[in-house]
C-alpha cells in the first residue's frame, strides 16, 4: 500500500535557525510531492512542491529536497521565524481515475523558540 | 480568487440530525475534495469529484454523502452521524490533471456530534 510519513513528529528550533522536516515515501509510482503548513484552527497551506523529475526546487526561504533512490523527502527552511510554528504534512501524489489523490503524511509540530 | 470557503465555520448536531455541510470555490478548478481530520492526525480523503462526478469514494459510511450540484459547490449530507465523526471536515480544489495537482484548501468546518 502507499504510505507517507515523518521520522519526527516533534522539532524545535532557535529562531534564526534553520529547520529540517524530513518525510520518508513508500509509493515509487508518485511523481508529485507538496509540503503544506496547518496552523491551528486552519485548513492546510500550501507551502511548495516538486515533481519526480526534479530533486531541488526553491521558493522565498524554502527548499524542497527530492531523493528518489531512498524514497526521501525534505523541507528546509530557512532563518526560522515565530510565524513559521506550525504543522508541517508532506502529501504525496498518486494519480488515479482521472484526478489525482493526496497521502498526507502523519506531520511534524515546528516549535520556533524566539 | 483564490480562495475556499466553507459553512458553516462549527457546527453541533446530535446523533438524530440531518446537517449539511457547503464549500465554494472560484478559481475554476473541475475537482473538489472532502477530508476529514481528527485532531492531531492528518487530513484523510473521504470523497473526490471530477468534473462533478463522484470519483473516488474512500469506503465511508453512508451517513455522509457528497453532493456537487455544479463546478464551483460541493456540499456533503450529514445524517445520523456518531460522536467519533466529530472531526475537523476540509473541502479542498484543484485542476484536474496527471501533472502538478496542488490542491487549495478552506478553513474547515469544525464538527462536534453529542
Amino acid at each position: 500500500g502507499e504510505s507517507v510519513g515523518l521520522h519526527l513528529p516533534t522539532l524545535s528550533v532557535q529562531e534564526g535557525d534553520n529547520s529540517i522536516i524530513n518525510c520518508a515515501y513508500s509509493n515509487s509510482a508518485s511523481d508529485y510531492f507538496i509540503w503544506y503548513k496547518q496552523e491551528s484552527g486552519k485548513g492546510p497551506q500550501f507551502i511548495i512542491d516538486i515533481r519526480s523529475n526534479m530533486d531541488k526546487r526553491q521558493g522565498q526561504r524554502v527548499t524542497v529536497l527530492l531523493n528518489k533512490t531512498v524514497k526521501h523527502l525534505s523541507l528546509q527552511i530557512a532563518a526560522t521565524q515565530p510565524g513559521d510554528s506550525a504543522v508541517y504534512f508532506c502529501a504525496e501524489n498518486s494519480p488515479r481515475s482521472g484526478a489525482n489523490n493526496l497521502f498526507f503524511g502523519t506531520g511534524t509540530r515546528l516549535t520556533v523558540i524566539p | 480568487d483564490t480562495e475556499v470557503t466553507q459553512t458553516p465555520k462549527h457546527l453541533v448536531m446530535g446523533m438524530t440530525n440531518k446537517k449539511s455541510l457547503k464549500c465554494e470555490q472560484h478559481m475554476g478548478h473541475r475537482a473538489m475534495y472532502w477530508y476529514k481530520q481528527k485532531a492531531k492526525k492528518p487530513p484523510e480523503l473521504m470523497f473526490v469529484y471530477s468534473y462533478e462526478k463522484l470519483s473516488i469514494n474512500e469506503s465511508v459510511p453512508s451517513r455522509f454523502s457528497p453532493e456537487c450540484p455544479n463546478s464551483s459547490l460541493l456540499n456533503l449530507h450529514l445524517h445520523a452521524l456518531q460522536p467519533e465523526d466529530s472531526a475537523l471536515y476540509l473541502c479542498a480544489s484543484s485542476q484536474v490533471s496527471s501533472g502538478r495537482n496542488e490542491q487549495f484548501f478552506g478553513p474547515g468546518t469544525r464538527l462536534t456530534v453529542l
